[in-house]
């Protein structure tokens, strides 16, 4: 059974970069795209982008492909999001997400969710 | 970008009611490639359904996908105490990947 852990909450000032990571155990990791999804307090869910490890290749959603990065280690089953020049907007809860065969667009293994903070 | 309309925002009712949420999209959803979520607030999304009407692994039958191009539902046919919660429509047929704005099922 895949699991999917994420690394803690994180608190940035307004302007500065965040890295999440997300480790996954128990499972198929590298023939799977990994993707990020990221829901504002009290709000939906907004996909962000993700990757296929075993690729090596990135899909980004237009709104977010001048701001982040999203890579894979195969070598230890972990993705991570990075995000840079953060406003208060990106206060937001980002999950990472399996997608359930291959790459198709649907998420079968969600991770826990890690609280972003952005202040001035 | 494909806009999914969930209707209604909110459901309010009672264990062992029918429940049934509604997903419309802006333009025709290829493939019909849609997907139903269910969210208990503080937790993270749990895939339901995918390709319109497959149930995902260890979902129980009481959940039913219906629907193709540009209208979708969700029928749940009879509540169960755990079945509370946000339920998003999620499109994966043409980039970007969207989902709805959520229908909350509440206790009467």
């Amino acid at each position: 059974q895949l699991q999917l852990i994420q690394s803690g909450p994180e608190v940035k000032k307004t302007g500065s970069s965040v890295k999440v990571s997300c480790k996954a155990s128990g499972g198929i990791f590298s023939r799977f795209g990994i993707n990020w999804v990221r829901q504002a307090p009290g709000q939906g869910l907004e996909w962000m982008g993700g990757t296929i490890p075993v690729f090596g290749s990135t899909y980004y959603a237009e709104k977010f492909q001048d701001r982040v990065t999203i890579t894979a280690d195969k070598s230890t089953n972990t993705s991570f999001l990075e995000m840079n020049s953060l406003t208060s907007e990106d206060t937001a809860t980002y999950f990472c997400a399996r997608d359930g065969s291959g790459w198709t667009g649907w998420f079968d293994s969600w991770g826990q969710g890690t609280l972003v903070t952005v202040s001035s | 970008e494909i806009v999914l309309t969930q209707s209604p925002d909110t459901l309010s009712l009672s264990p062992g009611q029918r429940a049934t949420l509604s997903c419309r999209a802006s333009q025709s959803v290829r493939n019909n490639d849609l997907a139903w979520y269910a969210q208990i607030p503080g937790r993270a999304p749990r895939l339901l359904i995918y390709g319109a009407s497959r149930r995902a692994a260890g979902i129980p039958d009481r959940f039913s996908g219906s629907g193709s191009g540009t209208a979708f539902s969700l029928t749940i046919s009879t509540l169960e105490p755990e079945d509370f919660a946000v339920y998003y429509c999620q499109q994966y047929g043409s980039s970007p990947w969207t989902f709805g704005q959520g229908t909350k099922v509440e206790i009467k």
